[in-house]
């Protein structure tokens, strides 16, 4: 069954914490992204990579941070450093620049 | 200017009507276009990719892409109130970051 995972569905941070959300893929993508994603707001993306061991920082990076150790899986840190982290998370993942992209399940960030 | 502007809404339509969608982009290098769906709480789906000039139909839906005029929508026909939801507009270029649209709330009336 392929697809991509994110865990977990939701995720309580209190003040001063890093927390660190899951995301994996079984399609044998290249390419990795993660969105943060307000209410009423569109898509904003935070960091994607395009192979492994390289990433590269989106449009609102500062205070988050990623790591691309395997293909499968691209976890997103969200640091004490992000002092307004609640919102709801997407992981994407896509084979190649003029293929489609796929999202995950998604994750909601609460703070306590 | 936003690189890729949609109305936000609500766009209501009643039950069998067509709902059209529209959606505006800047940059004149982009190459692939999709129509994402999602509904409340849940991640984007895909209704429709295209890449070029053109309508290209899938069941009820059909987008349209429109390169000289920067411009892409997406027609839904007999829609019905399981299509409410938010519809976001996204557009490559050369690179792999997808831009998206803030996207457009349609409320199918019953």
């Amino acid at each position: 069954d392929g697809g991509i995972t994110q865990s977990p569905k939701y995720l309580f941070r209190k003040e001063g914490q890093n927390v660190t959300l899951s995301c994996e893929q079984n399609l044998n993508h290249d390419a990795m992204y993660w969105y943060r994603q307000d209410p009423g707001q569109g898509l904003r993306l935070i960091y994607y990579s395009q192979i492994v061991n390289d990433f590269q920082k989106g449009d609102i990076a500062e205070g988050y941070s990623v790591s691309r150790e395997k293909k499968e899986s691209f976890p997103l840190t969200v640091t004490s450093a992000q002092k307004n982290p609640t919102a709801f998370y997407l992981c994407a993942s896509r084979r190649g620049i003029k293929e489609t992209q796929y999202f995950g399940p998604g994750t909601r960030l609460l703070v306590l | 200017q936003k690189e890729v502007e949609q109305n936000s809404g609500p766009l209501s339509v009643p039950e069998g009507a067509i709902a059209s969608l529209n959606c505006t982009y800047s940059d004149r290098g982009s190459q692939s276009f999709f129509w994402y769906r999602q509904y409340s709480g849940k991640s984007p789906e895909l209704i429709m990719s295209i890449y070029s000039n053109g309508d290209k139909e899938d069941g009820r839906f059909t987008a349209q892409l429109n390169k000289a005029s920067q411009y892409v929508s997406l027609l839904i026909r007999d829609s019905q109130p399981s299509d409410s939801a938010t519809y976001l507009c996204a557009v490559n270029g050369r690179t792999y970051k997808y831009i998206f649209g803030t996207g457009t709330r349609l409320k199918v009336l019953a």
